[in-house]
């Protein structure tokens, strides 16, 4: 069965920290996307990949970058984390636009 | 965002009455699309409810239905007798169809009650 993971599930960061947030797919799934949620909004595209080394921008990419080594991992790293990126963060993989599969999300809490 | 609309907040229905949960895209903004509604139930993850690829189709899924009409650029939900278990978070979210980036609407609360 298709599997995302995520870690960590819930992070309390400093303002002005680094802060890393990790996914890993088991689906062989080419195309990657890290979403944030926050309340009363729907998932909103921070930085997708198409494979191995690849990142791209999404809709909402300022403040972020993403990293992906290979085609199982995909992270999100904010350098210098803000209170406004205060969210919980989900990752999903899929292939072209076909169904994506998401992982149980992050809560990310920047004091 | 703007580019995907579809009925706020929280609806509640009795148990065996029927449902419609509205969403409508800008054509615009996402040519072509995908679309998927999406579910979250209470206590697990994000997950597939149905999709349709192409336009006038109509997929479906325990028990909902929804027909991509390309005339009105609309998805809307539906399901004729609805249930306890189907009270849950509902996404709209059309995507393109190379990349699959997907746009999500606000989502849409179903509570059901007996």
């Amino acid at each position: 069965e298709a599997a995302v993971t995520q870690s960590p599930r819930n992070k309390v960061a400093v303002t002005g920290g680094k802060v890393t947030l990790s996914c890993n797919q088991t689906n062989n799934h080419n195309n990657m996307y890290w979403y944030r949620q926050d309340t009363g909004h729907g998932l909103r595209l921070i930085h997708y990949s198409y494979g191995a080394g690849s990142t791209e921008k999404g809709d909402i990419p300022d403040g972020y970058k993403a990293s992906r080594p290979s085609q199982e991992n995909f992270s999100l790293i904010l350098e210098l984390a803000t209170p406004s990126q205060t969210s919980v963060y989900f990752c999903a993989s899929g292939d072209g636009g076909r169904e994506q599969y998401f992982g149980p999300g992050t809560r990310l809490t920047v004091l | 965002g703007d580019s995907v609309t579809q009925t706020e907040g929280q609806v509640t229905v009795s148990e065996s009455k029927s449902l419609i949960i509205n969403c409508t895209y800008s054509a615009t903004s996402i040519a072509y699309p995908n679309l998927f509604w999406y579910v979250r139930y209470p206590g697990e993850g994000l997950q597939l409810l149905l999709k349709v690829i192409t336009a006038g189709q109509k997929g479906s899924s325990r028990g909902f239905e929804a027909t991509y009409n390309k005339e009105t650029t609309s998805f809307h939900l539906q399901k004729a007798s609805v249930q306890e278990s189907d009270s849950a978070v509902y996404y709209c979210a059309p995507g393109t169809q190379v990349v699959g980036q997907l746009t999500f609407g606000s989502g849409t609360r179903l509570q059901v009650y007996a």
